[in-house]
């Protein structure tokens, strides 16, 4: 079955530090991925969109990993700060026929001061 | 410029009884999307609109939920003889086109008791 996975667990991090959010998929071919962030009572926001035929794409102090042999990607928050904190989900392209974005359940990130 | 903006904000509704959810995307954007999201959850697809395109249905989880949108703007979410299991946050998303980032409203939260 198709699967998108995020470590439902909350990640904990200290200031300063970088974050790594982990996204794995299954039975999935997606031609993009996409990264939003969401805060409590309010709607996903996007960060970053990045290409299977790209690598990485950096935007500020985030940047974000697409592997489509692995199927996995990263996404990272270098020197995090505790406005960081918040949900992040990724999301992609079913590749079925459905022209909408399927997302995972999403980490929620906690940085602490 | 204005963004995504969905109304009631919340909406408390008795089983059985129907109700009207409303999203007014950006200006210009030609793609709509309605998804759901129950507390901890991420986001499931429910419907989506492209210009002038037979809307994708295929995420809708029963013959209750319809939607339409008229004059390619405006869109209304309709969920006749609500069920508990209906209560969550509706939101809505829109974008320039199919692939690109999607700018989502606040959302509706809905409780039926």
């Amino acid at each position: 079955s198709q699967k998108i996975e995020q470590n439902s667990e909350a990640l904990n991090i200290q200031e300063g530090k970088t974050a790594t959010l982990t996204c794995n998929y299954t039975n999935y071919s997606p031609a993009y991925l996409q990264w939003y962030r969401q805060d409590p009572g309010r709607g996903p926001v996007f960060l970053l969109l990045i290409r299977e035929n790209e690598k990485e794409k950096r935007k500020e102090r985030l940047k974000v990993t697409f592997d489509t042999t692995l199927k996995q990607s990263l996404f990272h928050i270098t020197a995090s700060q505790p406005a960081d904190s918040a949900t992040y989900l990724c999301a992609l392209d079913p590749d079925t026929g459905r022209r909408a974005l399927t997302f995972g359940s999403g980490t929620r990130l906690q940085v602490q001061p | 410029g204005a963004g995504v903006s969905q109304s009631p904000s919340n909406k408390v509704t008795e089983k059985g009884k129907d109700v009207e959810l409303r999203c007014d995307p950006i200006s210009g954007h030609t793609a709509l999307y309605w998804y759901r999201q129950s507390l901890g959850q991420g986001l499931e697809f429910l419907i989506y609109f492209q210009g002038n395109s037979a809307p994708d249905k295929s995420g809708l989880p029963s013959d209750r939920f319809s939607a339409e949108r008229t004059g390619g703007s405006v869109s209304t979410l309709t969920i006749q003889r609500t069920q508990q299991e209906d209560s969550a946050v509706y939101l809505c998303a829109s974008s320039y086109g199919t692939y690109n980032e999607q700018f989502f409203g606040p959302g509706t939260r809905l409780t039926v008791l």
